[in-house]
This record gives C-alpha cells, structure tokens and sequence, in this order.
C-alpha cells in the first residue's frame, strides 16, 4: 500500500489541452514536493509547498498542498509536448526528518 | 560542477553473484540516499545516510548494504544478488536545510541492473 497515491498513473492528452494530476494520502506531511523524471535521468525538483492552502505557480505548472496537508495536486494549463514525463509526488512525514515517501508516479504524454 | 554520478550505469548479474554501486556527489552535502525504482512503485528509499560515518535503514533495506566512509561517497553493496532486486537504482544528495525546511534532493542518473 502506497502511502502517497498518485491519480492517474498514466494520461495521455492533445497539446493545448488542460490537466490534473493528485496526489492523496490519509497521513499530515510537513512538506510536499513535486519533481519531474524524464527516460533515462533521475527526477529533478519542480516545486516544494509547506503550508496548508499553499498555491505555487510555475509559468504553466500550478501546484496546490492542501488544507489539511494530506493532498496536493498539480494542474498544467495549455500542456505541450515538452511537459511529457513522469511526474513524482513526494512528501516528508516529519519535519526535518530529511526523508522522503514517494508516490507511483503519473506519466504523462502529451501528443502534438 | 558534476552533481550527482552513480557508476556502473547498466549491469547484468547471475544470481547469487555480488557487486557494489557508486555514488559520488560534488555539492558537500551531508545526506545522501539509495533508492530503487520498479513500474508502477514510485521511488522506494533502501538505505540513507545523515553524514559521513553513519547509515540508516529506510523502507526496503533487506539484501543490500551500505556505507559512508567519505563525505562525497556512497556505496550500496548486493551481497548475493537475487532477481527480485532488478531494478533500477537511483542514489540522492540534499544539503541540510535552515530551520528544518525540506530542500531539494539532488538526483544520479541511475543504474539499471538486471539479476538472471
């Protein structure tokens, strides 16, 4: 059983369109992270969020902890084919502990 | 800068036989880990280290060691490789962070290793 569960594990949509991907659990994290891994390269670190009702924005990429901080989810507005990878949520339990719990994993293909 | 290395990048072995993967950082930083990642599981972290000297168990640490002699390495060792440990390895370094936030967890290119 996943401690993080990631929904869906696979999209695969039209460029231009729009999409969101969760990421749920039923436990508090202290902090939540978002990273993206492309074929062949390990993931690299697309946002961090730490407070409940956090919204961060990164040009296209809209990421949400909730309020609660047992959720988050990433929304990608007008998606092109560069967006297409496999996309980690990861959360650390207790702050500071320096560990972190991932979930599967959604990938995502976005067609020309 | 290199960042993270991890050597090999792809091994084949026989059951039973052993090996150790290297994980070499440049940044300084004082936490380092080894993860193994398997479709559809996410990143599964096997062993940690907060510092040089000292190691940790984390979710799957059965049939692996590990070890933190220097600062900037870190080596995971399969004693008698078994098939279920194919997989892929990833191995990460992240600085402390100021005030207990969670920084950013620099990744290795992985190794793909698989067990006949």
């Amino acid at each position: 059983t996943q401690l993080l569960e990631q929904s869906p594990q696979f999209l695969s949509i039209q460029e231009g369109e729009n999409l969101t991907v969760y990421c749920n659990s039923s436990s508090v994290f202290s902090s939540l992270q978002w990273y993206r891994q492309e074929p062949g390269e390990g993931p690299v670190l697309l946002v961090t969020v730490v407070t409940g009702g956090e919204v961060k924005k990164l040009k296209r990429l809209t990421f949400q902890f909730g309020d609660a901080r047992k959720d988050s989810s990433l929304h990608i507005t007008a998606a092109q084919p560069g967006d297409t990878g496999l996309y980690l949520c990861a959360g650390e339990l207790v702050r500071g502990a320096q560990k972190l719990v991932f979930g599967q994993g959604t990938r995502l293909t976005i067609n020309p | 800068n290199a960042g993270v290395t991890q050597t090999p990048k792809f091994r084949v072995l026989k059951t039973g036989q052993s090996m150790t993967l290297l994980c070499a950082q440049d940044m300084n930083h004082e936490y380092m880990y080894w993860y193994r990642q398997d479709p559809g599981m996410g990143l599964r972290l096997i062993h940690y280290s907060v510092g040089e000297g000292t190691t940790a168990k984390g979710e799957v640490p059965d049939g692996y060691n590990v070890s933190r002699l220097k600062k900037q390495n870190f080596l995971l060792g399969l004693e008698s490789a078994a098939p279920s440990q194919t997989s892929v390895y990833f191995c990460a370094s992240s600085y402390s962070g100021v005030g207990g936030i969670y920084n950013e967890q620099f990744f290795g290119p992985g190794t793909r290793l698989t067990v006949l």
